[in-house]
C-alpha cells in the first residue's frame, strides 16, 4: 500500500538556520504530494503542494520539489524563524476511482530557538 | 471565505457512550473527509463523503460511522466508546477535483474516561 516515511524528530534549530525535513514515499501511480503544518492546539494547515514530477511547491519561504526518480519531497527553508516552530507532516493524495485519501508521514516536530 | 468549522472543540465522554461530531465544509466544497489523530497511530483516514455518499472508508470498526447532508455538512458518530477512541478528530473538505488539496478544520478533541 501507499506509505510516507518522514525524517524523525524532534529537530531544534537556531533562528536563521537552514531547514531540511526529509520525506520519501511509496505509491502506485503518480500521487499529488503535500506538506501540512500543525501549530499547538490547531488543525492542519496546507503549506505547499506539488501535483506532478519536477513540480516545485513554495509558500512562506518553504519549498519542496517532487522528485519521481528518488520518490522524495523534501521540505526546505533557507532561514527559519521562531514562528516556524510547529509539527510538519508530509502527505500523499491518492485517487482510486472517485475516492480520494491522504496518507501521512509520522510528523516532524520543529523547534526554533531565538 | 470561512474555513472548515468543527463543533464542538472539546468533548469528554464515558466508556460505552456514543458521540456525534459535526463539520461544516468550506463553501463550495462537496467532498468531506474525516481523520483520526493520536500520538501512537498518527493521522489515519476514517472516511470520505461526496454528494451524501460514502466514497471510501478506512480500516476502522463499524462503531465509527458518518453521513453527509445535502448542504455538504457532515457528521461522524462513534458508538460504544472505548478508551482508545480518545483522539483529535479532524475534518477536511475539498473540491471534487483529482489534485485539489484537502483543507482541515481545527478538530474536535475527544477524551473518553
Amino acid at each position: 500500500g501507499d506509505s510516507v516515511t518522514q525524517m524523525e524528530g524532534p529537530v531544534t534549530l537556531s533562528e536563521e538556520a537552514f531547514l531540511t525535513i526529509n520525506c520519501t514515499y511509496t505509491a502506485t501511480g503518480y500521487p499529488s504530494l503535500f506538506w501540512y503544518v500543525q501549530y499547538p492546539g490547531e488543525g492542519l494547515q496546507l503549506l505547499l503542494k506539488a501535483t506532478k514530477a519536477d513540480d516545485k511547491g513554495s509558500n512562506k519561504g518553504f519549498e519542496a520539489t517532487y522528485r519521481k526518480e528518488t520518490t522524495s519531497f523534501h521540505l526546505e527553508k533557507g532561514s527559519v524563524q521562531v514562528s516556524d516552530s510547529a509539527v510538519y507532516f508530509c502527505a500523499l493524495l491518492t485517487s482510486s476511482g472517485s475516492a480520494r485519501q491522504l496518507t501521512f508521514g509520522s510528523g516532524t516536530q520543529l523547534t526554533v530557538l531565538p | 471565505k470561512a474555513g472548515v468549522t468543527q463543533t464542538p472543540r472539546y468533548l469528554i465522554k464515558t466508556r460505552g457512550q456514543q458521540v456525534t461530531l459535526s463539520c461544516s465544509p468550506i463553501s463550495g466544497h462537496r467532498s468531506v473527509s474525516w481523520y483520526q489523530q493520536t500520538p501512537g497511530q498518527g493521522l489515519q483516514f476514517l472516511f470520505e463523503y461526496f454528494s451524501e455518499t460514502q466514497r471510501n472508508k478506512g480500516n476502522f470498526p463499524g462503531r465509527f460511522s458518518g453521513r453527509q447532508f445535502s448542504n455538504s455538512r457532515s457528521e461522524m458518530n462513534v458508538s460504544t466508546l472505548e478508551l482508545g477512541d480518545s483522539a483529535l478528530y479532524l475534518c477536511a473538505s475539498s473540491l471534487a477535483q483529482e489534485n485539489s488539496p484537502l483543507h482541515f478544520g481545527n478538530g474536535t478533541r475527544l477524551t473518553v474516561t
